[in-house]
């Protein structure tokens, strides 16, 4: 069975740094990409950033980059999410997410996590920014 | 980064039929494929349509999706109560690039 096990969130203040884990079992995690989605509480989902197999492509949504840092060690089959600069808007529950490979590249760079869409997620973590 | 939109509510009383709309841009639905999710209050997002038609196995048929230019549609038919959740499509964006979701339907089984 697939699971995607979150930790690593609490309660932070602004301005401060937090790390999250995703520990996968279940599938070969060094054959997916894998994401980072958010959900700020009584809102939408926000995609926060993928990373390829071998961190060769990694991507972040603009609300995020340059203070996110995502990266994986497939050694340990984990996911990780740096976090720095904590803003009270990155309050949220973060969910992290298989990717499934879109099964052919169309074109452009085929190794880019646009290839890979969220398959299954896990149960989240949640990240509370406050003073 | 331009987010998809969807309508913020739908609703539908049992055995009916009801479409989710989603409408985009060139860079997002224009030119790559459309993703559904189904979001139970407490529960992890669910896959409920890839690749703008298709469906993962264990998805009943209830569940179908279209695509055409800039917009997508998922329709649920033979509504069921169990069908109360919220629903989001998603898209690769070639503008940001990166990933973008609409913002979400709240679907009400009456």
């Amino acid at each position: 069975e697939v699971q995607l096990v979150e930790s690593g969130g609490g309660l932070v203040h602004p301005g401060r740094s937090l790390r999250l884990s995703c520990a996968a079992s279940g599938f070969s995690f060094d054959d997916h990409a894998m994401h980072w989605v958010r959900q700020v509480p009584g809102k939408g989902l926000e995609w926060v950033s993928g990373i390829n197999w071998n961190s060769g492509r990694i991507a972040y949504a603009d609300s995020v980059k340059g203070r996110f840092t995502i990266s994986r060690d497939n050694a340990k089959n984990s996911l990780y999410l740096q976090m720095n600069s904590l803003r009270i808007a990155d309050t949220a529950l973060y969910y992290c997410v298989k990717g499934k490979y879109l099964g052919y590249c169309s074109g452009g760079d085929c190794h880019s996590v646009g290839y890979w869409y969220f398959d299954l997620w896990g149960r989240g973590a949640l990240v509370t920014v406050s003073a | 980064q331009s987010m998809p939109t969807q309508p913020p509510s739908a609703s539908g009383t049992p055995g009916q039929r009801v479409t989710i709309s989603c409408s985009g841009s060139t860079s997002n639905i224009g030119d790559n494929y459309v993703y559904w999710y189904q979001h139970l209050p407490g529960a992890a997002p669910k896959l409920l349509i890839y690749r703008n038609t298709q469906r993962p196995s264990g998805i009943p048929d209830r569940f179908s999706g279209s695509k055409s230019a800039t917009s997508a549609s998922l329709a649920i038919s033979g509504l069921r109560f169990e069908d109360e959740a919220d629903y989001y499509c998603a898209a690769w964006d070639d503008s940001v690039p990166g990933w973008v979701f609409g913002g979400g339907t709240k679907l009400t089984v009456l």
